[in-house]
């Protein structure tokens, strides 16, 4: 079946330290990859995405490379701030098909 | 633009009671979506609309769950009886679909329903 498996949490960070969360993923077409942010009583926000194999995909600092290879989404950011204390969700979604699949989600705190 | 509004934000009930949210999609989004969130889970689909039509609710326990898209635009989804198990956020997402494609989704806040 098609799925996503994130890095475990919580993370914890330091401010300005370099911030990378493992996604994978199994599909039996062709997905687009997602990652989408939560902040604490809120819903979900896109933060980025990518639809096919070496995209990269960019957002507030944030990236994430589509790598079919090795099956993979990470989520990267180069100093973290504060403010990027969330929960990160890595999703995919098959072409012709709005059957979205969600990791578990990753906590990121990041302290002063 | 608007995004997706979701009422009530919180609803604690006892168990054995009915209990109701709402949810009005981005305009002009045709695919509207209704997932529940257990603590340190991601979301998981309960039923799917395109349109008016219930097109994947392969999730949704039927025998307590009940959902509604009656001309397209808002939705309703019920929950009667409700079960101690039933305490989660219930999201509401929606799209622009076509069919040949796949889009990114929208969510609202959430309802988080409390079973007591």
């Amino acid at each position: 079946g098609n799925s996503v498996t994130q890095m475990e949490g919580p993370v914890t960070l330091s401010e300005e330290a370099f911030l990378t969360i493992n996604c994978t993923y199994t599909a039996t077409g062709y997905p687009s990859l997602f990652w989408y942010v939560q902040y604490p009583g809120e819903g979900l926000q896109l933060l980025l995405k990518a639809t096919k194999a070496d995209d990269k995909g960019s957002n507030k600092g944030f990236e994430a490379t589509y790598r079919k290879e090795t099956t993979s989404f990470h989520l990267e950011k180069g100093s973290v701030q504060v403010s990027d204390s969330a929960v990160y969700f890595c999703a995919l979604i098959l072409y012709n098909n709005n059957d979205m699949r969600f990791g578990a989600g990753t906590r990121l705190t990041v302290k002063p | 633009e608007a995004g997706v509004v979701q009422s009530p934000r919180y609803k604690i009930i006892e168990k054995k009671q009915p209990v109701a949210f709402w949810c009005n999609p981005i305009s002009g989004h045709n695919t509207l979506y209704w997932y529940r969130q257990n603590l340190g889970q991601g979301p998981e689909l309960l039923i799917r609309y395109e349109n008016e039509e219930a097109v994947d609710d392969s999730q949704l326990p039927k025998d307590r769950f009940s959902a509604e898209r009656l001309k397209g635009v808002d939705s309703t989804l019920k929950i009667q009886p409700a079960e101690l198990g039933d305490s989660a956020v219930y999201l509401c997402a929606s799209s622009f679909a076509l069919a040949g494609g796949s889009y990114e989704q929208y969510f609202g806040p959430g309802t988080r329903l409390t079973v007591t």
